[in-house]
């Protein structure tokens, strides 16, 4: 089952921050995230393990909450290249190994 | 950091005919590959999860007479979408798996091939 994201789109201007949210149904071991830019491939930004972890780089990061199923992606003083589509990617608890379903997607503008 | 390739990145092609998708792992030894699908303004789709030297293992709702999957070599899968018709147009994406069955792994994309039929 497809996780749920949100918001669905946001804006922002430069050096302002946002979060993602990414909540499933269904019992997760990891939590995988990736920013897509038009007609492009999506880029890996990160993975969380089950255990409830949290993990950054530079101004992006994100926890991982297994018992309510739910991953947020936390964006610090946004870059215009922060711009693009965030997806969260959830392999559930028993699947397959690297076996992804993915949310809808968040489109995150970021304005000069 | 882990390169991943694919082959062509844009087609066009008739109603009927067959098209021929590569896709490789430049930089690491991928054991795994997945197949998606993205509909324009849409998230990723798993088609199929495809593993050097076996068969490919297909999504539910997915042919696997009409995409043929070949996972031949550790670097190279391809994706053979057979007597294509255009609802078959959309943007395919593979990915690789690093590491060998090891939930501690990351997957890469690669960019991209674009399928139209006409």
């Amino acid at each position: 089952q497809q996780p749920v994201q949100s918001p669905q789109a946001v804006i922002l201007r430069e050096g302002e921050d946002a979060v993602i949210n990414c909540s499933s149904s269904k019992a997760l071991y990891s939590v995988h995230w990736y920013r897509q830019k038009h007609g492009e491939a999506p880029v890996f930004l990160m993975i969380l393990l089950k255990g409830g972890e949290q993990k950054g780089h530079d101004k992006i990061s994100a926890s991982f909450n297994e018992k309510k199923q739910q991953s947020s992606l936390y964006l610090t003083a946004s870059q215009l290249s922060y711009s693009g589509t965030y997806f969260c990617g959830t392999e559930g608890s028993g699947t397959s190994y690297g076996k992804l379903t993915f949310g809808q997607g968040t489109i995150l503008t970021v304005h000069p | 950091g882990a390169v991943v390739s694919q082959h062509p990145s844009w087609v066009i092609c008739k109603s009927g005919t067959s098209v021929k998708i590569e896709c490789r792992s430049l930089d690491f030894q991928a054991t795994t590959m997945f197949w998606y699908r993205q509909f324009p303004k849409q998230s990723l789709m798993l088609m199929a999860t495809s593993n050097e030297g076996s068969k490919a293992t297909y999504e539910q709702g997915v042919e696997k007479d009409k995409f043929l999957i070949n996972h031949a070599s550790l670097t190279l899968s391809t994706l053979t979408v057979t007597s294509a018709h255009p609802e078959d147009s959309s943007f395919y994406i593979c990915s690789a798996q690093t590491g060998y069955r090891s939930r501690t792994y990351e997957q890469y994309f690669g960019p991209g091939t674009r399928l139209t039929v006409t």
